[in-house]
């Protein structure tokens, strides 16, 4: 079935990296996604990555995708409070444009 | 600013009214979608258009429908409105039918009372 599972919650302190993580179930996923939701914004797309990729780097943001393990992780370097937010993990598994949003990790940066 | 324009920002009606939730997609962007964001379902698909015509359908309700128009922009209307109703209603637009890069508008808060 579809179904993509992140935990609810991740505390930091400024400067360090975060690595917020998120499984599925759907071997046929085609892309992997990564959007961030500041309160009371839109969902910003952050970066994504290919089914067919391991790993996808873009600046602070580093995304692994384990295939294998259906796991995906985004690492955030140096995090700043500015990267404060929820972050959502989705995926797509058919040609059409629908996306697939696990519930979201709440990042919370300490000064 | 993704450049996804929603209109209007908040809405506050009363059960068992009918509102239209506006949405102009980035310029240039075919495919529109709308997905409904709520404290116990969480973001879930409703629909997709793509250049005037439905590609996609989700968790939609039969009280809910939408449309694209000629020119691109999407309405997306809810009646016999109900409590649980109450979301925040996002739409977003691609280039493609496709929709490997979607860019979320603001959304529209809908409170039913």
């Amino acid at each position: 079935g579809e179904d993509v599972e992140q935990s609810l919650f991740l505390s930091v302190r400024e400067g360090d990296s975060s690595v917020i993580n998120c499984t599925y179930t759907d071997s046929s996923s085609t892309y992997l996604y990564w959007y961030k939701q500041e309160p009371g914004a839109g969902l910003q797309l952050l970066t994504y990555i290919f089914s067919n990729m391991d790993m996808k780097q873009d600046q602070r943001l580093t995304v692994l995708l384990n295939k294998k393990d259906k796991h995906l992780s985004l690492r955030i370097a140096d995090t700043q409070t500015g990267d404060s937010a929820i972050y959502f993990c989705a995926e797509k598994i058919d040609r059409g444009g629908k996306l697939i949003f696990g519930q979201g990790t709440e990042l919370s940066v300490k000064p | 600013d993704s450049g996804v324009t929603q209109t209007p920002k908040h809405l506050i009606t009363a059960t068992g009214q009918r509102v239209t939730l506006r949405c102009s997609p980035r310029s240039g962007d075919l495919s529109v979608y709308w997905y409904q964001q709520s404290l116990d379902q969480g973001l879930q698909f409703l629909i997709q258009y793509y250049n005037g015509e439905e590609r996609a359908k989700g968790n939609i309700l039969e009280r809910f429908s939408a449309q694209q128009f000629p020119d691109l922009h999407s309405e997306l209307n809810l009646s016999s409105l109900e409590l649980g109703d109450s979301a925040l209603y996002f739409c977003a637009s691609s280039v493609n039918v496709g929709g490997i890069e979607q860019f979320f508008g603001p959304g529209t808060r809908l409170t039913v009372l």
